[in-house]
């Protein structure tokens, strides 16, 4: 089953604005990621906020997480065309074991920036 | 994608063969994963392997089948069971620790006829 959700589902924005995607979780997590796909590639990591983290930032990317909502966003400022891509939320739920480093993916935000 | 390679890019099977898709890093990171990703979806995790000799089935192991005999390798078998197998195959890796931040491969798209 699916933890992430993420809405919306898709985004077009003109250069220059700024992009922000939501992602939703059901069970109580250690860490949620998020990542960039560009299309027909693989997957970039582009940030990791802890639960006892509520904000963090890396260059034009700004990450809230509130975990009494269970819930992420992903903000990017002043989007480029290269900006254009699929991001991915994906929550790792911590426990012992087998379930050890296991990351459970979102279905994603199509994000198109115009020229 | 650097350090981690899938071959081949594209990949062409008659319905009812077993086709293996290979996942190589030099890393040198213990965890390895194999997700299938269908168009316009996201990531579902088929195994993984914590550590060499080891690995676990994911949410959607039934027709695959995989082995983690060196720490660089973890070879995925798409066998005659798996009923619907032509999608985009990723490879991922990641160090062991407190994060698990994944680290991909180019991808592998496997189309079946």
């Amino acid at each position: 089953s699916q933890q992430g959700e993420e809405d919306p589902q898709a985004l077009s924005i003109q250069e220059g604005e700024n992009a922000t995607m939501n992602c939703s979780y059901k069970t109580s997590i250690n860490n949620l990621q998020w990542y960039r796909q560009n299309s027909g590639r693989g997957l970039v990591h582009l940030i990791l906020i802890r639960s006892n983290e509520r904000e963090k930032h890396s260059g034009r990317l700004r990450v809230t997480l509130d975990t009494s909502k269970k819930s992420s966003s992903l903000l990017i400022t002043a989007s480029r065309a290269a900006d254009t891509a699929s991001y991915f939320c994906a929550t790792d739920a911590g426990g012992g074991g087998t379930s050890y480093g296991k990351l459970t993916f979102g279905q994603g935000t199509i994000l198109t920036v115009h020229p | 994608d650097g350090g981690i390679t899938q071959s081949p890019k594209y990949l062409f099977r008659k319905e009812g063969q077993n086709v293996t898709l290979s996942c190589e890093q030099n890393l040198n990171h213990d965890a390895m994963y194999w997700y299938r990703q269908d168009p316009g979806q996201g990531l579902r995790l088929i195994y993984y392997s914590q550590i060499v000799n080891d690995f676990q089935k994911g949410d959607i192991a039934e027709g695959y089948s995989v082995s983690r005999e060196k720490k660089e390798s973890f070879p995925l078998t798409v066998t005659s069971a798996q009923k619907n197998p032509t999608a985009f195959y990723l490879c991922a890796t990641s160090t062991s620790g407190n994060t698990y931040e994944q680290y991909f491969g180019p991808g592998t798209r496997l189309t079946v006829t």
